[in-house]
């Protein structure tokens, strides 16, 4: 079956660092969706993507779907203590046509 | 955010008791889901409901019982429990299934510990 894997599991950074999280799937995909994961909450979606290639910004997080539709990632700029969490894609591919999760990149920020 | 709601939040069970976790979306969606998520593992779609009907059941053991009476309200049974099924339940919610449209809007979980 489809899978998608995201690494890396963990990154911790001092604050004001970048910070990147890579999303990839063992199918094409027809798109994929980013969300956002707080301590203790629950999954929030911040962005689709659908396009070969594409890219879109929020601020400081700017995301890419690949040019194969493959693999995605998603990058913060300048982290602030508000990014921590847990950042998952989802992809949508495969014959079944499901949405698949990856285990998600859980970011801690030394402020 | 208020878009899909799940009660209880937290609940604590023993492996004998009959308990039921309940989800309400006021967003008009045709779609429904509820999650696994336990610690270390990814996000675990166990049952997904389209205008009421079941699509999916990821070979989800039948001491999980789902129950979808109308498109704005979603059940989950829970009968005979064991220990390994402590985790957090999230319902989510969308205006489609399957399209690219599939925006899912999820609840903020009810956490089961199973003693």
């Amino acid at each position: 079956g489809q899978q998608v894997m995201q690494i890396p599991q963990y990154q911790h950074v001092q604050e004001g660092e970048d910070f990147t999280t890579y999303c990839n799937s063992s199918t094409t995909l027809s798109n994929i969706q980013w969300y956002k994961q707080r301590p203790g909450g629950h999954p929030v979606f911040l962005i689709q993507l659908v396009k070969s290639g594409e890219v879109k910004k929020q601020k400081r997080l700017t995301f890419q779907f690949g040019e194969a539709k493959k693999n995605s990632s998603l990058h913060i700029t300048a982290t602030q203590t508000t990014d921590v969490g847990t950042y998952f894609c989802a992809g949508r591919g495969g014959s079944n046509y499901k949405l698949t999760f990856g285990k998600g990149t859980l970011l801690t920020v030394n402020p | 955010e208020t878009g899909v709601t799940q009660t209880p939040r937290h609940l604590v069970m023993g492996m004998t008791n009959k308990k039921s976790l309940k989800c309400e979306q006021h967003l008009g969606h045709n779609a429904m889901y509820w999650y696994k998520q336990s610690a270390k593992k990814p996000l675990e779609l166990m049952f997904v409901y389209n205008f009421k009907e079941q699509t999916e059941n990821n070979s989800v053991p039948s001491r999980f019982s789902p129950e979808c009476p109308n498109s704005s309200h979603l059940f989950l049974h829970l009968h005979t429990l064991q220990p390994e099924d402590s985790a957090l339940y999230l319902c989510a919610s969308s205006p489609v299934i399957a399209t690219v449209e599939e925006t899912q809007y999820f609840g903020p979980g009810t956490r089961l510990l199973v003693l």
